[in-house]
């Protein structure tokens, strides 16, 4: 199993700033998948982070909005910028050890 | 595109009580499938994981059944308990060059009652 520690676990944002979430793994992986849960709703996969390449983002999502870091094996960043009310949700950082899928805490985002 | 739905979307029931909670999916090609716990306002916790070639798999109380075939599994809780009360999701994995990818379903709330 992976232990994933995510960084804040909650914050309230005004409209128009950015937040920077923190996702640190306890073991090194080759992907790392950031989700968002809007509220009510169930997740959706927002990109794929790569170390070494850029993320890839689905269908939805841009770099513009949601850049993502990955400057080694344990560590990714997501960033959302610019932030509208739209964006509260949950957002979390998932890994995968073998076919299992593991996740962190999540990022409870209030944009106010 | 693989779609993933669960029924019911809520259930309440009393203490000890069996249930059953459904997932379908409407795609056949699958990696695995996971079930999940998340409690309010929380991440996901694991519970079961079936892979493709496998037909079930238990933990404790519980235990989950799939049909690739028909594009179908099962969460099996014997003896609820009040402390089972959260949301569980299923999720189907395709491999794909960009790795193991999740798609989820709607969740069912459950609360168990003493």
């Amino acid at each position: 199993s992976a232990v994933i520690s995510q960084k804040p676990s909650r914050d309230i944002c005004q409209r128009g700033t950015s937040l920077t979430i923190q996702c640190q793994v306890d073991s090194q992986v080759t992907m790392m998948f950031w989700y968002r849960q809007q509220p009510g709703q169930s997740l959706t996969l927002i990109a794929t982070a790569n170390q070494g390449s850029e993320a890839t983002y689905e269908s939805g999502f841009v770099i513009d909005k949601f850049p993502i870091s990955r400057p080694n094996l344990t560590f990714s960043t997501l960033t959302v910028s610019n932030m509208s009310p739209e964006d509260s949700s949950i957002y979390l950082c998932s890994v995968t050890g073998g076919p299992e899928a593991f996740f962190g805490q999540g990022t409870r985002l209030t944009v106010v | 595109k693989q779609e993933v739905t669960q029924i019911p979307a809520a259930l309440s029931v009393p203490e000890g009580e069996n249930l059953v909670l459904n997932c379908s999916f409407t795609d056949s090609a699958i990696y695995n499938l996971q079930w999940f716990r998340q409690d309010p306002g929380k991440g996901l916790t694991s519970l079961l994981l079936i892979q493709s070639s496998q037909r079930e798999q238990t933990s404790g109380r519980l235990n989950a059944s799939l049909d690739k075939s028909s594009g179908r599994s099962t969460l099996y809780i014997a003896a609820s308990q009040p402390g089972d009360s959260a949301t569980y999701l299923c999720a189907v994995s395709a491999l794909t060059g960009g790795g193991n990818k999740l798609t989820f379903g709607t969740g069912t709330q459950l609360k168990v009652e003493l």
